[in-house]
């Protein structure tokens, strides 16, 4: 299984101020035949289920703020709130889904409010 | 409105059953592969179980092979989850979540709101 890691587990960030996550993969998620990253970011609140943020590490999904965006490559990846808002406050979670269907999920990451 | 809409979920001893279902709506089910995925509480997200849309191709996390089974009926746009011989460790929000409409992207664009297994006694 391929074990995906995240940093930090929780992070506290001004209103307005830029957050940022990051998680790693303990292989390559980068398939070679397209040059695409297999790795998504969800969002998940208080008492809700995840919503799906940013597929093929960097592409948003329909509606999502463009204030979120994701970067990165291979094993290592990021995910950047550029203003934080009061809304943003929840847990974030990578996943990847180079080995199919067995998908696995980061730890996820808790954002808050200083 | 496309929605999942989960159920089933309750208190359960172990060694007991329990089947979940989740009710699809809005959108064509059949042309989609669908997942369960679990939360325990306080914890992260765990793929448990996957299958395609026609229900012809099944899949499972180890932790679950051999004692849950997936299963869809298309005409009536329900997934179902069996789990038998139930342990604490199964204790969790039971999700649905649909795949992606890319045919070898498995990343879930649409999640049901989750019901609540509870294994003890």
């Amino acid at each position: 299984d391929i074990v995906m890691t995240q940093s930090p587990d929780s992070l506290a960030v001004s209103l307005g101020e830029r957050a940022t996550i990051n998680c790693k993969s303990s292989q390559s998620v980068l398939y070679s035949s397209n040059n695409k990253n297999y790795l998504a970011w969800y969002q998940q609140k208080p008492g809700q289920p995840p919503k799906l943020l940013i597929y093929w590490a960097s592409t948003r999904e329909s509606g999502v703020p463009d204030r979120f965006s994701g970067s990165g490559s291979g094993t290592d990846f990021t995910l950047t709130i550029s203003s934080l808002q009061a809304e943003d406050v929840a847990v974030y979670y990578c996943q990847q889904y180079y080995s199919t269907p067995q998908v696995t999920f980061g730890p996820g990451t808790k954002v808050d409010i200083k | 409105e496309v929605q999942l809409l989960e159920s089933g979920g309750g208190l359960v001893q172990p060694g007991g059953s329990l089947r979940l279902s989740c009710a699809a709506s809005g959108f064509t089910f059949s042309s989609y592969a669908m997942s369960w995925v679990r939360q325990a509480p306080g914890k992260g997200l765990e793929w448990v179980s996957a299958i395609s849309g026609s229900g012809g191709s099944t899949y499972y996390a180890d932790s679950v092979k051999g004692r849950f089974t997936i299963s869809r009926d298309n005409s009536k746009n329900t997934l179902y989850l069996q789990m038998n011989s139930l342990r604490a460790e199964d204790t969790a929000v039971y999700y649905c979540a649909k795949k992606t409409t890319h045919p070898e992207d498995w990343y879930f664009d649409l999640w049901g709101r989750g019901t609540l297994v509870t294994v003890s006694s």
